[in-house]
């Protein structure tokens, strides 16, 4: 079952721009995760804050959480070519450990 | 870091037959492995969770006859197709989660399974 929704669903930007993705989730979390996955390949950990965090950052990335609305938000600044991939956000919802995926946004960024 | 290492990475396989992919954590033990399959553009989903020396746990919907998990070591989960359809055809991605490392979830770089 998938967790939520991700959007935009695709996003395409200039080399140099940031890049905003948003993820929504139904139930309450542990944390949340968010991947990289390059087309046909496995997935990366990017960045994982836990439910009493409302920012993180590392490197070019920055993450926010709101559990209020049950919504995180993944920003990359100043995007590279190499950038382009799809993102994931994830959710650890219960104690079995399962990560459960959002939708997705697949991000194209033009050099 | 963790590395978890899932083969083969490529297989095609004719209608009838079972195809057996194999997902090990090199570097550390994992009581516990995921299974996941993935559409073309669409994100991943949960088929069932792998328990070492129980048996795996299975997402509402996934069939656990055609599916079939094993998880005999702490570094070796199995997942065996089995009597494979095209409509099996499929990316599928296994994550194994190391205990000692708070949320520590490593993926295998996946499995292309084409079914002909």
């Amino acid at each position: 079952s998938q967790q939520g929704e991700e959007d935009p669903q695709a996003l395409s930007i200039q080399e140099g721009e940031n890049a905003t993705m948003n993820c929504s989730y139904k139930t309450s979390i542990n944390n949340l995760q968010w991947y990289r996955q390059n087309s046909g390949r496995g997935l990366v950990h990017l960045i994982l804050i836990r439910s009493n965090e409302r920012e993180k950052h590392s490197g070019r990335l920055r993450v926010t959480l709101d559990t209020s609305k049950k919504s995180s938000s993944l920003l990359i600044t100043a995007s590279r070519a190499a950038d382009t991939a799809s993102y994931f956000c994830a959710t650890d919802a219960s104690n079995t450990g399962k990560l459960i995926f959002g939708q997705g946004t697949t991000l194209q960024v033009k050099p | 870091g963790a590395v978890v290492s899932q083969h083969p990475s490529r297989v095609i396989c004719k209608s009838g037959t079972s195809v057996k992919i194999e997902c090990r954590s090199l570097d550390f033990q994992a009581t516990t492995m995921f299974w996941y399959r993935q559409f073309p553009k669409k994100s991943l989903m949960l088929m069932a969770t792998s328990n070492e020396g129980s048996k795996a746990t299975y997402e509402q919907g996934v069939e656990k006859d055609k599916f079939l998990i094993n998880h005999a070591s702490l570094t070796l989960s199995t997942l065996t197709v089995t009597s494979a359809h095209p409509e099996d055809s499929s990316f599928y991605i296994c994550s194994a989660r190391e205990v000692t490392v708070a949320y520590g979830y490593t993926f295998g770089s996946g499995t292309r399974l084409t079914v002909v």
